[in-house]
């Protein structure tokens, strides 16, 4: 199955919104609850930020928010701060298997 | 407090084989799935497969069916990655990855990764 599709870069200022898409089709994000979000610092693992689509685990800031509409999941973070900047993955259950989206580069301006 | 810990960066030749390991400690291991994900260098998550420590149950992705095996010891908590035959396209970060209770929607947990390089 093919990766998720993702914008490869995104930015904002301090303080300001930006809001991450993450596309699939009906055989994975539009067909399962199952949309998760990750956040990868360089030379960090990645960190789980949103799972089942809209909930955080304990102690991610509720900046961070996560919806879904059809086929395409979205990761908003608002309240931009220096230390959000890192690269954001999102996956998918897909039946028999989870896929990932190919990254989005969020810059803090 | 759930822990992964990954054994160490692996340096090898084209056409040796490699087996990596992960221990988790801090849960029932036996009744969580485990698995791993590919990270090549500058490149994005690739999801591999997973194994139920409880009964061996094993799912792979499409890209990685035999490629790659893996296995778990459920006597030592740990799971491991292996391969027959590593190529140069091999080389890359594999994070060990561990599944909320009763499915595997999403990895919950990660390891802090093993660097393997291939080169001649």
């Amino acid at each position: 199955q093919s990766a998720l599709t993702q914008p490869p870069s995104a930015s904002g200022s301090p303080g300001q919104s930006v809001t991450i898409s993450c596309t699939g089709t009906s055989s994975d994000v539009g067909g399962y609850n199952y949309v998760s979000w990750y956040q990868q610092h360089p030379g960090k693992a990645p960190k789980l930020m949103i799972y089942e689509v809209s909930k955080r685990p304990s102690g991610v800031p509720d900046r961070f928010s996560g919806s879904k509409s059809g086929n395409t999941a979205s990761l908003t973070v608002s309240g931009l701060q220096a230390e959000d900047e890192a690269d954001y993955y999102c996956s998918s259950y897909a039946g028999s298997t989870v896929v990932f989206g190919g990254g989005t580069k969020l810059t803090v301006l | 407090e759930v822990q992964l810990v990954q054994s160490g960066a692996e340096v090898k030749k084209p056409g040796e084989s490699l087996k990596i390991s992960c221990k988790g400690s801090g849960y029932s291991f036996t009744s969580y799935w485990i698995g791993w994900v590919r990270q090549m260098p500058g490149k994005g998550l690739e999801w591999m497969g997973i194994i139920y420590p409880g009964d061996s149950d094993t799912r792979y992705s499409p890209s990685f069916q035999g490629q790659v095996t893996i296995s778990a010891d459920k006597s030592i908590s740990t799971a491991y990655l292996q391969w027959s035959s590593l190529k140069a396209s091999d080389t890359a970060m594999y994070y060990c990855t561990r599944y909320p209770l009763g499915g595997y929607t999403h990895p919950d947990y990660w390891g802090q990764g093993t660097l393997v390089t291939v080169s001649s």
